[in-house]
């Protein structure tokens, strides 16, 4: 079975601050990880992924995110935040082989961005 | 536009009275899903299906009916319709591509009294 941790339900940050939304997973194998966004109202859009080679991926908007295969651990940050960015945050998992191949979520994280 | 779409985008209805949800998209994606979305419990999948007349059990199945006859449809349909089910439910699609992301529709908020 897959899952993910997402142990922060909420993360406040200054503007222009750097910001961490912290994720942990655990899957058979190797993950792919990714982060989606949810803005109030809307459907989840996808931020960033990782498959495979550089532990370090960037995505939309400024963000990325640090693959840690020893500590299960993929978190997203941005060096600078801004008030836009406030929003949900979930990262997911699923196996590189076998299982659903449909992601499994975390509960998401609130993200709020302080001018 | 590559898009899910979903219908309706909000239903009230009562206990009981069976509903369903329509979810189509048009990217041509083999892969399709649904989630429901609860305040405190993130987003659980109800069932998914990775092509035509496959279809299988998420997290969160009871109380809920899937079908896929087609592959740009996947309707999603609550027989007997119960309080519990009272939330936010949200129709993805992906293609089986390496990793490819998901897709995801703009949400159904339904109330059932």
């Amino acid at each position: 079975a897959q899952s993910v941790a997402q142990p922060e339900d909420q993360v406040n940050v200054a503007e222009g601050n750097p910001l961490t939304v912290k994720c942990t997973y655990s899957v058979s194998g190797n993950p792919y990880l990714f982060w989606y966004v949810q803005y109030p109202n809307r459907g989840l859009q996808f931020l960033l992924k990782y498959i495979t080679g550089d532990n370090l991926v960037k995505g939309s908007y400024g963000f990325e995110a640090e693959f840690n295969k020893s500590q299960t651990s993929f978190h997203l940050k941005k060096p600078s935040a801004l008030v836009s960015d406030s929003a949900l945050y979930f990262c997911a998992v699923r196996a590189t082989s076998g299982g659903s191949y449909i992601p499994t979520f975390g509960r998401g994280t609130s993200l709020i961005v302080h001018p | 536009e590559a898009q899910v779409t979903q219908n309706p985008r909000y239903l009230i209805t009562v206990t009981g009275k069976k509903l369903t949800v329509t979810c189509s998209q048009n990217m041509n994606h083999e892969y399709m899903s649904w989630y429901r979305q609860d305040p405190g419990l993130g987003l659980r999948q109800i069932y998914y299906s990775m092509n035509v007349e496959v279809t299988d059990k998420g997290d969160v199945p009871e109380g809920y009916k899937v079908s896929r006859k087609e592959k740009r449809n996947f309707p999603l349909i609550l027989e007997s319709p119960s309080p519990n089910q009272t939330s936010l439910y949200f129709c993805a699609s992906s293609s089986p591509g390496l990793a490819d992301e998901q897709y995801f529709g703009p949400g159904t908020r339904l109330t059932v009294t």
